[in-house]
């Protein structure tokens, strides 16, 4: 079956700290993954996506993701955390068929960054 | 102001009682969905819309109907709520781009079924 793991419910690093949130992805076909970012008592913002080209993504807030095929991933990085990254991260994958594109998300994980 | 707005922001109703969510764009797009999200499941898809003619259902239709009453307007209805419909619920927005565009997601109605 397509889906998409994020195999954390949680990520605690500290400030300044580089952070990694995991996510794994299965579909057939190309892969199409975002990631988006929920502050509390708020939508969902889109973060970045790989469609194509370049497997290092850069997005909003200095956050980066490395598409890798051949461990059917695509990390979110940041080189130094902040507080204020603290939120709820999915990701998600685009499912293709039945003539449309659909978006999965992952379970979502919670980054917590202590100062 | 935000580009999709939702109302209620918060709403408890009482089992058996038809309520409705409404999702208002300002972004232009076609494409409208509606989610819920649960603790430790992400975020599901109940009805999607690509234009106001174009109404599916998703992967948890069942006890929702929508409604599309313009390119900007997207409701969602719970007929005879239940509580286990009790969740958060967004609607989210996006641009052409063959399906592969971000989608724009609203602040969410938080719904409680007591």
């Amino acid at each position: 079956a397509q889906s998409v793991a994020q195999p954390e419910d949680q990520v605690n690093v500290a400030e300044g700290n580089p952070l990694t949130v995991k996510c794994t992805y299965s579909v057939s076909g190309n892969p199409y993954l975002f990631w988006y970012v929920q502050y509390p008592n708020r939508g969902l913002q889109f973060l970045l996506k790989y469609i194509t080209g370049d497997n290092l993504v850069k997005g909003s807030y200095g956050f980066e993701a490395e598409f890798n095929k051949s461990q059917t991933s695509f990390h979110l990085k940041k080189p130094s955390a902040l507080v204020s990254d603290s939120a709820l991260y999915f990701c998600a994958v685009i499912i293709t068929g039945g003539g449309y594109n659909k978006l999965i998300f992952g379970a979502g994980t919670r980054l917590a960054v202590h100062p | 102001d935000a580009d999709v707005t939702q109302t209620p922001r918060n709403r408890i109703t009482k089992t058996g009682k038809r309520i409705m969510l409404e999702c208002s764009q300002t972004k232009g797009h076609d494409r409208m969905y509606w989610y819920r999200q649960d603790p430790g499941l992400g975020l599901r898809l109940i009805y999607y819309s690509f234009d106001v003619k174009d109404i599916n259902k998703g992967e948890i239709s069942d006890g929702y109907s929508v409604s599309r009453q313009a390119q900007a307007k997207f409701s969602l209805s719970l007929e005879s709520a239940i509580p286990n419909q009790t969740a958060l619920y967004f609607c989210a927005t996006s641009g052409p781009g063959q399906g592969l565009s971000e989608q724009y997601f609203g602040p969410g109605t938080r719904l409680t079924v007591t």
